[in-house]
């Protein structure tokens, strides 16, 4: 089991581009989240799917957009990447029960210039 | 606003120490968990203890939960230099049928040898 992966690892953009970060998941887990981290903030929730074929905004969803493609996938799209988003993408699932955690893919390192 | 908040926001022991960090948070919740951070890395979950539970005890770690004072502590006894890490604790709650979980800004633990 790979668990939890994200593409790309690092990626730089200018100011107004576009992009997709991936995440996929083989641990067959319902629901999936998208986090951003920056520092001295913690984790703050972008947006979630509680199952497939619904979404969610979480606590800073605005300049973002997602799409659960399936049960596996998970994919965060930034439309027109601004300064603000310069910041550390952490994708995670959680299986069904009320008591389990959640397992976090390795990170999208992105910059926008 | 964070649900939880940690305290120290750093921490530097010697090996063999123990190390205790703080979680404070504000509103009713069904579980905490307590992850771990590496360096440029994804979290890991630690240990979830439920809100009926007053301690709960893994390998090297204990934790305590104060439903009363809205707290919970992490303690790692024995420490080793490995143990270097971010910890962050995350309350989860269930808000319109689904589980809400909200990550605090972390303790960064130093582990000297």
């Amino acid at each position: 089991n790979a668990g939890v992966t994200q593409t790309p690892k690092f990626q730089v953009l200018k100011t107004g581009q576009s992009m997709t970060l991936q995440c996929a998941q083989d641990m067959n887990h319902n629901s999936m989240y998208w986090y951003r981290q920056d520092p001295g903030m913690g984790l703050r929730l972008i947006y979630y799917s509680a199952s497939e074929g619904t979404t969610d905004k979480g606590e800073v969803p605005n300049g973002y957009n997602v799409s659960r493609l399936n049960k596996r996938e998970f994919s965060l799209r930034l439309e027109s990447a601004a300064p603000s988003q310069t910041s550390v993408y952490f994708c995670a699932s959680r299986g069904g029960s009320s008591y389990n955690e959640q397992f976090f893919g390795p990170g999208t390192r992105l910059t926008v210039l | 606003s964070q649900q939880g908040e940690e305290d120290p926001q750093a921490l530097s022991i010697q090996e063999g120490e123990n190390a205790t960090m703080n979680c404070s948070y504000k509103t009713s919740i069904n579980n905490l968990q307590w992850y771990r951070q590496n360096s440029g890395r994804g979290l890991v979950h630690l240990i979830l203890i439920r809100s009926n539970e007053r301690e709960k005890h893994s390998g090297r770690l204990r934790v305590t939960l104060d439903t009363s004072k809205k707290s919970s502590s992490l303690l790692i006894t024995a420490s080793r230099a490995a143990d270097t890490a971010s910890y962050f604790c995350a309350t989860a709650r269930n808000s319109g049928g689904y589980q809400k979980v909200t990550f605090g800004t972390g303790t960064k633990l130093q582990v000297i040898p």
